[in-house]
């Protein structure tokens, strides 16, 4: 089956921590696309990649990386500099790079304070 | 960077009667889509309409589009409990040279058994 898996469903993190979201597609897609969720709130744009080694930055980057070394994996680093990182983690991957092809998402991670 | 508002923000209605929600958008787009988001679940492709459509139907749902209103709306036909989600709508959005989808805040709809 292809898809989306993001990993882990729930994570938690303490003060001062970096913490990494993982997300692996295996449909053989060019782009990928991180995506921030707040409760009764709509997404917002992190970071995306278009290509291997080559990612850029969404409406909210800051206190955030990725890298993505691998077609398939593009992860997600949240680092200490994100003072409010308490949300929902989206992961989407398209075919090709231009927005006139369906996102196909996992199924999120949620990330708490601890 | 917001650009589709959806309306109402949140919909109840009895199941087998229509649902009808709207998306309202800002700059000129070359196409639009409407998503599905199940609590707790990542988002599903309902629909892509382009520029040049102003209709579209798949199975129990219907999208208009009218691009001199800069509005969407998307209508499910005789609703089942299953359908309680979120919808989103999304434009493309040329950004820093790279065009991507900008979604809206959402329409939650809650199918009454």
């Amino acid at each position: 089956d292809g898809g989306i898996t993001q990993s882990p469903k729930y994570l938690f993190r303490k003060e001062g921590q970096n913490v990494t979201l993982s997300c692996e597609q295996n449909l053989n897609h060019d782009a990928m696309y991180w995506y921030r969720q707040d409760p009764g709130q709509g997404l917002r744009l992190i970071y995306y990649s278009q290509i291997v080694n080559d990612f850029q930055k969404g409406d909210i980057a800051e206190g955030y990386s990725v890298s993505r070394e691998k077609k398939e994996s593009f992860p997600l680093t949240v680092t200490s500099a994100q003072k409010n990182p308490t949300a929902f983690y989206l992961c989407a991957s398209q075919q090709g790079v231009i927005a006139n092809q369906p996102q196909h998402f996992g199924d999120g991670t949620r990330l708490s304070i601890l | 960077s917001q650009q589709g508002e959806e309306d109402p923000q949140a919909l109840s209605i009895q199941e087998g009667e229509n649902a009808t929600m709207n998306c309202s958008y800002k700059t000129s787009i070359n196409n639009l889509q409407w998503y599905r988001q199940n609590s707790g679940r990542g988002l599903v492709h309902l629909i892509l309409i382009r520029s040049n459509e102003r209709e579209k139907h798949s199975g129990r749902l219907r999208v208009t589009l009218d691009t001199s209103k800069k509005s969407s709306s998307l209508l499910i036909t005789a609703s089942r409990a299953a359908d309680t989600a979120s919808y989103f709508c999304a434009t493309d959005n040329i950004i820093q040279g790279a065009q991507k989808l900008v979604f809206g805040q959402g329409t939650r709809l809650t199918i009454n058994p």
